[in-house]
């Protein structure tokens, strides 16, 4: 059970490219969601599905695309990469989700983005 | 809008130690409220989950308690071991905040042997 796997676990970028995170959890959850971690910033919530088709957006979507085709994967797409998105993201899911994730999340790992 | 605060941002104890960790939020109508430890370089492991309808929730020697009146909820950790350093987040879901979780930057502790 490899619970939510995040790939690459580092990347780092030139400023205008383009990239995407993968994210796959194989719990059958129908919530997933990425975040990014900053110094002084906490965890922000960046886009989130409800299911499959699903797809909303949370705190700090600009910059950055989501789509949620199958019930496992959720990638996180940088359209046009900036200094200001080298950050920590983090996928999560969970077995419930809003309004009231009566379920607690599964982070993974992290992926470490640095945009020069 | 929803501000989750912890305080002290970090602490250092002797193994052995109980210690409780705090957590703050402004706005009291809230669903549920989520424990959290992070490694460093890993994701969150969820601890501990209490919904508004409970008063705490217990998982071996951890302990968390929530009051939604006063804006507090506590993580109160018993014979405490090196194993326990970690950063120790909170995260609380607001009735008024839709969708998200509002974390807290999280409680550095640190064991010491």
């Amino acid at each position: 059970n490899a619970g939510v796997t995040q790939t690459p676990k580092f990347q780092v970028l030139k400023t205008g490219q383009s990239m995407t995170l993968q994210c796959a959890q194989d719990m059958n959850h129908e919530y997933m969601s990425w975040y990014r971690q900053d110094p002084g910033m906490g965890l922000r919530l960046i886009h989130y599905s409800v299911g499959a088709g699903i797809t909303d957006q949370g705190e700090v979507p600009n910059g950055y695309n989501v789509s949620r085709s199958t019930t496992e994967d959720f990638p996180l797409r940088l359209l046009s990469a900036a200094p200001s998105q080298t950050s920590v993201y983090f996928c999560a899911s969970s077995y419930t989700g809003p309004p009231l994730f009566r379920s607690p999340l599964h982070f993974g790992n992290g992926t470490r983005l640095t945009v020069t | 809008k929803q501000e989750v605060t912890q305080i002290p941002a970090a602490l250092s104890v002797p193994e052995g130690e109980n210690l409780v960790l705090n957590c703050s939020f402004t706005d009291s109508a809230i669903y549920n409220l989520q424990w959290f430890r992070q490694d460093p370089g890993k994701g969150l492991t969820s601890l501990l989950l209490i919904q508004s309808s409970q008063r705490e929730q217990t998982s071996g020697r951890l302990n968390a308690s929530l009051d939604k009146s006063s804006g507090r909820s506590t993580l109160y950790i018993a014979a405490s071991q090196p194993g326990d350093s970690a950063t120790y987040l909170c995260a609380a879901l607001g009735e008024t905040s839709g969708s998200r979780l509002t974390f807290g930057e999280g409680t550095q502790l640190t064991v010491n042997p």
